[in-house]
């Protein structure tokens, strides 16, 4: 299908579990994000990339680690999870040089919600 | 930094209603402006877009205009339905190039019949 999925939709994990939240979009963007959203804090920017094998950090990197081998694929890890780590993930993607140009509209999944109990 | 402060919510309406959100940023040069919609359990998805000074964007009754004099982007539609209840998300795009979209905190809209 068409699309950025995310997987798995629902999570609960305990405190110190390792978790990876997958990515894959089928439009070849170039650019794909992580963000939370949290209460109060609205979307907070975790990783991005702007092609295969670049990764950058965003406002909050740490605890999280993220890899993108393949365009299409950009899964977020969770390397020792924490009850702070308890979000709604997004991942989103946006096409180059849309970003450069100002337009850069992203489109968003379907959101992971995940809970570290 | 660049940074965006809409209005708290949440925001209750009955339907037919005009709404208005506030959107006011602080940016360096001239950014884009978007408004971002998130319908209950859905993720984001992109309602208008304003690209320079002046420019008015519109989508399903919704628009906004890119006021560089008073920094602000604020979402307005002239009767809202039960339908567009969301979380409205103002977002700007630094023209340089360098940095990811910076969103808001969200606004809560519910309608009610």
């Amino acid at each position: 299908d068409a699309g950025i999925t995310q997987s798995p939709r629902y999570k609960i994990t305990e405190t110190g579990r390792q978790v990876t939240l997958m990515c894959h979009q089928t439009w070849s963007h170039s650019y794909m994000f992580w963000y939370r959203q949290d209460l109060g804090h609205g979307l907070r920017l975790i990783y991005y990339s702007a092609a295969a094998d670049i990764t950058d950090k965003g406002e909050v990197p740490d605890g999280y680690v993220v890899s993108r081998s393949k365009t299409e694929n950009f899964p977020l890890t969770l390397e020792s999870a924490t009850r702070s780590q308890t979000s709604v993930y997004f991942c989103a993607s946006s096409t180059d040089p849309a970003h450069l140009s100002g337009a850069n509209v992203l489109t968003f999944g379907a959101g992971s919600r995940l809970t570290v109990l | 930094g660049d940074s965006v402060t809409q209005m708290e919510g949440p925001v209750t309406l009955s339907e037919e209603a005009f709404l208005t959100i506030n959107c006011t940023y602080t940016a360096t040069g001239y950014p884009s402006l978007f408004w971002y919609v998130q319908y209950p359990g859905e993720g984001l998805q992109l309602l208008l877009k304003a690209t320079k000074a002046d420019d008015k964007g519109s989508n399903k009754g919704f628009e906004a205009t890119y006021r560089k004099e008073t920094t602000s982007f604020h979402l307005e539609k002239g009767s809202v339905q039960v339908s567009d209840s969301a979380v409205y998300f103002c977002a700007l795009s630094d023209h340089s190039g360098n940095t990811p979209l910076v969103f808001g905190k969200g606004t809560r809209l519910s309608v009610i019949a």
